[in-house]
């Protein structure tokens, strides 16, 4: 069974600050996706991975793909208030059916 | 170009009932997946539905059982409602996965509260 975590699951952080939430997977998956969630709201979809060495940049969030490690990761450059959220990252199976998610990081952004 | 919608947005209802809860896929996607998303927790695999078929499921009762139609859409229902199912429902839809489609578009959802 394909497992995910991440960490930290929380995350406080000031403003202006860098900082890196890690996802790691179990087995064996042909894609990895970011989604960020606001509370009482739906999976908003940041990025998607496909391949080892894959990096994707928006803004100041960059995510990057080790398949070998089986190891993803968030990175937050110069937070700002407004990314205050919640992020998951997802594995998809090799079945193709399912996203497996981790728990979530719980990201605060304080001045 | 239509975004997965759902509905209802919040329902509430008594345990040992029963619900429905319906989902419109994104235009062109024919493979509509359906998650349990309790509070504080990440999202759960409940089943996927491909061409009306279900062809794969998580780890859950078959209470929780679903359904797709013919223009795609797909409706999640829970029998013998319990307080646990008490979460936030999300639809998901995605091109065909033969068609190595990798956008999962998820849906507002629905805010199931059992009491």
């Amino acid at each position: 069974e394909l497992k995910v975590e991440q960490n930290p699951l929380f995350l406080s952080m000031q403003e202006g600050k860098n900082y890196t939430i890690y996802c790691n997977y179990s087995t064996t998956s042909d894609r990895l996706y970011w989604y960020r969630q606001d509370p009482g709201k739906s999976l908003e979809s940041l990025f998607v991975l496909l391949s080892n060495g894959a990096v994707k940049q928006e803004g100041r969030l960059m995510a990057s793909l080790d398949t070998k490690a089986r190891l993803s990761t968030l990175h937050i450059t110069a937070a700002v208030h407004d990314l205050s959220a919640t992020y998951f990252c997802a594995a998809r199976s090799n079945s193709g059916y399912a996203l497996n998610f981790g728990k979530g990081t719980s990201l605060l952004v304080t001045p | 170009e239509t975004g997965v919608t759902q509905s209802p947005t919040h329902l509430i209802k008594t345990r040992g009932q029963q619900v429905t809860l319906r989902c419109s896929s994104q235009s062109g996607h024919n493979t509509v997946s359906w998650y349990q998303q309790a509070l504080g927790q990440g999202p759960q695999f409940i089943f996927q539905y491909y061409r009306e078929e279900e062809n794969g499921r998580g780890n859950f009762p078959p209470r929780f059982s679903g359904l797709q139609f013919p223009n795609y859409s797909s409706e999640l229902n829970v029998n013998a409602l319990e307080l646990d199912d008490s979460a936030l429902y999300l639809c998901a839809s995605t091109p065909s996965i033969s068609e190595r489609g990798y956008g999962y578009t998820f849906g507002s959802g629905t805010r199931l509260t059992v009491v």
